[in-house]
């Protein structure tokens, strides 16, 4: 199986900073990699898949990129609603792995 | 605006079955387009993905699971189902039903707002 790593496992930040949250693939998994975030008691919102394209309708803050099997979702500006934990996920083959989350707390 | 919903017993004691089905409104399942998924995240940790299956009945299950794992689907009420059995403690999780697009890159767009599935006597 694919593992999915992401670190930081949690992070606290203020209203307008900009989050970075990396996540490494155990192996080459080219740009099959999607993002989701998730608030508590709700299920996950798909934010970005092939690694950097948005997904209708999610505010231009948030993007994607990737460099070998490593992968990163950035928050430019973070806003109040944007407290949530973040997960990475692979498609590149079954069995479809996530990471275990990066949670992001206010400060 | 597809909306997805999963529904079953909340309680399941061990060793037995937990069956969930996932109900599709404003899509169909017997669209060639996606798969319909099952994947479920125990409290406090991170999201696992079970399997997922076709309108035409062809499903993947994850290979540790495989041997409990059974899903259906229901093109005539738009539902696919769950059951997983034999279960014990570990299997106590929030289950979610999700919406696979079935081509490159293979993300679930749509989710269901899960159900607590607690394995308990």
């Amino acid at each position: 199986d694919i593992q999915m790593t992401q670190s930081p496992s949690s992070l606290s930040a203020s209203v307008g900073d900009r989050v970075t949250i990396t996540c490494r693939a155990s192996q080459s998994i080219s740009s099959y990699l999607n993002w989701y975030q998730q608030k508590p008691g709700k299920a996950p919102k798909l934010l970005i898949y092939a690694a950097s394209s948005l997904q209708s309708g999610v505010p231009s803050r948030f993007s994607g990129s990737a460099s070998g099997t490593d992968f990163t979702l950035t928050i430019s500006s973070l806003q109040p609603e944007d407290f949530a934990t973040y997960s990475c996920q692979q498609s590149y083959s079954t069995p479809w792995t996530f990471g275990q989350g990066t949670k992001v707390e206010i400060k | 605006q597809v909306q997805l919903q999963e529904s079953g017993p909340g309680l399941v004691k061990p060793s037995e079955t937990l069956s969930l089905t996932c109900t599709v409104s404003g899509g169909s399942v017997s669209s060639g387009s996606y798969y319909w998924a099952w994947i479920r995240q125990p409290p406090g940790k991170g999201l696992e993905w079970i399997g997922y299956i076709y309108y035409s009945g062809s499903t993947n299950y994850k290979s540790s699971l495989k041997s409990r794992v059974i899903m259906s689907i229901d093109t005539s009420k738009n539902q696919f189902s769950l059951k997983l059995s034999s279960v014990t403690a570990a299997d106590t999780a929030v289950y979610y039903c999700a919406r696979v697009i079935n081509s490159w890159p293979y993300y679930f767009d749509y989710w269901g707002q899960g159900t607590l599935a607690t394995v308990s006597s």
